[in-house]
């Protein structure tokens, strides 16, 4: 049982570019989360998706984000126009759908700098 | 007042004593509650999960729940030094919704 998979590690970039990260849960797990998480503080809620349905956004998703799941299996989340402010690590997670409230388990996630 | 909320330490435990994290939530609907270890530069990783009021044990780490006082906290016995890292409480709100909340974190450090 692979664990959650994040795409890239590492990402540094000047303001004002785009970026797209990826995330692959673990297999057959149809919900999938992302969190940011800045240093010192716990992580964030930013989106939820049961299989290809966003059924929750954060007010931390300004209009710069945005996120798919398209055939409710990997998901990217993509940031237009990036600020200083972005510079997290971002965090994906993912759990089974079968019941609420089950543990979410997390990717090693993509720490993003912007320059 | 923070949804979740955690002493942020430094918590110091010598080794082989037991450290006591704590966590507090203001949602008395709360149903699920999670504790996450997270080691520096890396990624938050599940240790303990509890629904119901009384202890949860797993090996050295027993989770307890008092949910009249809305009250979470962890328990390590027998701490080692690979036991320091950030502590994160996590609490899924009586919101309806998916999301966790978490605390800030607890940094604990194991003395040899």
């Amino acid at each position: 049982d692979t664990g959650v998979s994040q795409d890239p590690r590492h990402k540094i970039t000047k303001r004002g570019q785009n970026v797209t990260f990826r995330c692959d849960p673990i297999s057959e797990h149809n919900r999938l989360y992302w969190y940011r998480q800045t240093l010192g503080q716990g992580p964030e809620f930013l989106t939820y998706f049961q299989n290809e349905a966003q059924l929750e956004k954060s007010r931390l998703l300004s209009d710069r984000f945005s996120a798919e799941r398209p055939k409710g299996s990997f998901s990217t989340l993509e940031i237009q126009r990036t600020e200083q402010g972005d510079s997290a690590m971002y965090l994906c997670a993912s759990s089974p759908g079968t019941v609420s409230n089950q543990p979410q388990h997390f990717g090693d996630g993509t720490r993003l700098s912007i320059l | 007042q923070k949804e979740v909320e955690q002493n942020s330490g430094p918590l110091s435990v010598p080794e082989g004593a037991i450290a006591s994290l704590n966590c507090t939530y203001s949602d008395r609907g709360s149903q699920s509650f999670f504790w996450y270890r997270q080691y520096s530069g890396k990624s938050p990783e599940l240790i303990m999960f509890i629904y119901s009021n009384g202890d949860k044990e797993d090996g050295r780490f027993t989770a307890q729940l008092n949910k009249a006082s809305q009250y979470v906290s962890l328990l390590i016995r027998d701490s080692q030094p690979s036991d320091s890292a950030t502590y994160l409480c996590a609490v899924n709100l009586n919101s309806g919704a998916q999301k966790l909340v978490f605390g800030q974190g607890t940094r604990l450090t194991i003395n040899p």
